[in-house]
């Protein structure tokens, strides 16, 4: 099984700034990943697949980067909306989440 | 637009069996598969099993198998997720998922497991 490990476990960043979450697959999952958006007591919501490509929608400011084992989801200009928290999925093998990165906004 | 419409909250004791329904609308039922995701306290988001909705079989997560059946009824367009053997570890949010059709997820059914 592909292991997805995200970090970090927590962020806390201020409005208008920049948040970077990390993802790492435990074998290359070449760029067969998505990423998620959940709120609380929601379903997950999807924000990118193929590592780099926003799902329809999903505004400009989520961007995502990777391929093989590791791969990065990019906020920029955070708003306060954007407090969730984001898994990563490989869908190369099965499909494996990661643990979630909850990003706290100041 | 495309809705997964889930049945409602669970309480069921340890040992027993829950089923899990899960109406689809909004597109052609038999053209994608349904996935099946959990969500425990604490614990990553974790796919069971998947089944295609066209020819009904299933695929099972080896966590999950002989444990979980999958079926649908292509007539009402519904999807079912049958859990038996329940144990408080199963408590847990279960989702239905069409991952394929644009990615879109039902609301969520609570299952409770407790004595």
């Amino acid at each position: 099984e592909v292991v997805m490990m995200q970090s970090p476990a927590t962020l806390s960043v201020s409005p208008g700034e920049r948040a970077t979450l990390s993802c790492r697959a435990s074998q290359s999952v070449s760029n067969n990943v998505a990423w998620y958006q959940q709120k609380p007591g929601q379903a997950p919501k999807l924000l990118i697949h193929g590592a780099s490509t926003r799902a329809t929608g999903i505004p400009a400011r989520f961007s995502g980067s990777g391929s093989g084992t590791d791969f990065t989801l990019t906020i920029s200009s955070l708003q306060s909306e954007d407090s969730a928290v984001y898994f990563c999925q490989q869908y190369n093998s099965w499909r494996t989440f990661g643990q979630g990165t909850k990003l706290e906004i100041k | 637009q495309v809705q997964l419409v889930q049945s409602g909250a669970e309480v069921t004791k340890p040992g027993a069996s829950v089923k899990v329904s899960c109406k689809a609308s909004g597109y052609t039922f038999t053209t994608y598969a349904m996935h099946w995701v959990r969500q425990a306290p604490g614990q990553r988001l974790e796919l069971m099993a998947w089944i295609n909705t066209g020819s009904g079989d299933a695929t099972y997560s080896p966590k999950f198998q002989g444990r979980v059946t999958i079926t649908r009824d292509t007539s009402a367009s519904t999807a079912y997720m049958e859990l038996s053997s329940l144990r408080s570890e199963d408590t847990a949010v279960y989702y239905c998922a069409c991952l394929d059709c644009g990615d879109y997820w039902g609301q969520g059914t609570l299952v409770t497991v407790s004595s």
